[in-house]
């Protein structure tokens, strides 16, 4: 069974302040991915990686970075939190055209 | 400009009768389709996909149709039960790109 974990299922931080999402799967996917989800706006593409140590920006790369030392682990990072972050933030991976599997996903909020 | 497009937000079914959600894509590279079932607070988890050379996949209670010429695809849910409420995100991909996503509609099964 693929599983994705992601570190908080609910986070509270002040704005301003660095955040640390983390995103671990245990299939050996290449592939990994940050989405956003708001309502009415639905799943937003943040940043995804095809391999360790290479990044590449989605649609809504702006305030946030992503990390990717090793295979299984992908971090978003917001550099100084905004209250327009707060959001739920969904880690997914997958290999080639198999399903993607997402993580349980991480609520956060920004005071 | 969005290439996958749920046009509706929201649905309301009785009980034991079908639900039918929709799902139109813009993009002609799109070659494998995917439904996601989401609760509120979890990630989304995989319901059901179909590859572009197919027009008919079925697993249970849900079936996914695919009419490629009208770039419409569409999820039938028969019968409906109350667990089925969640929200429901079309997804489109082609190749190792990451996948697209609609805005998803919501399903109520109402008793």
């Amino acid at each position: 069974d693929v599983k994705v974990t992601q570190s908080s299922r609910y986070l509270v931080k002040r704005t301003g302040e660095k955040v640390f999402l983390e995103c671990v799967q245990d299939m050996d996917h290449e592939n990994m991915f940050w989405y956003r989800q708001d309502p009415g706006l639905g799943l937003r593409l943040i940043y995804f990686s095809y391999d360790v140590k290479m990044k590449e920006k989605g649609d809504i790369p702006e305030g946030y970075s992503v990390s990717r030392e090793k295979k299984e682990r992908f971090s978003l990072i917001l550099e100084s939190a905004s209250t327009n972050q707060t959001s739920m933030y969904l880690c997914a991976s997958f290999e080639g055209t198999d399903t993607q599997y997402f993580g349980p996903g991480t609520r956060l909020t920004v005071l | 400009d969005q290439q996958v497009k749920q046009n509706s937000p929201s649905l309301s079914v009785q009980e034991g009768r079908i639900s039918i959600l929709n799902c139109d894509y813009t993009n002609s590279m799109f070659d494998y389709f995917l439904w996601y079932k989401k609760y509120p607070a979890e990630g989304p988890t995989f319901l059901i996909s179909i590859s572009s050379i197919k027009d008919k996949n079925e697993d249970g209670r849900f079936t996914v149709f695919l009419n490629k010429s009208a770039k419409h695809l569409s999820l039938h849910i028969v019968p409906s039960q109350p667990g089925d409420s969640a929200v429901y995100f079309c997804a489109a991909g082609w190749g190792n790109t990451p996948l697209v996503f609609g805005k998803g509609t919501r399903l109520s099964v109402i008793a």
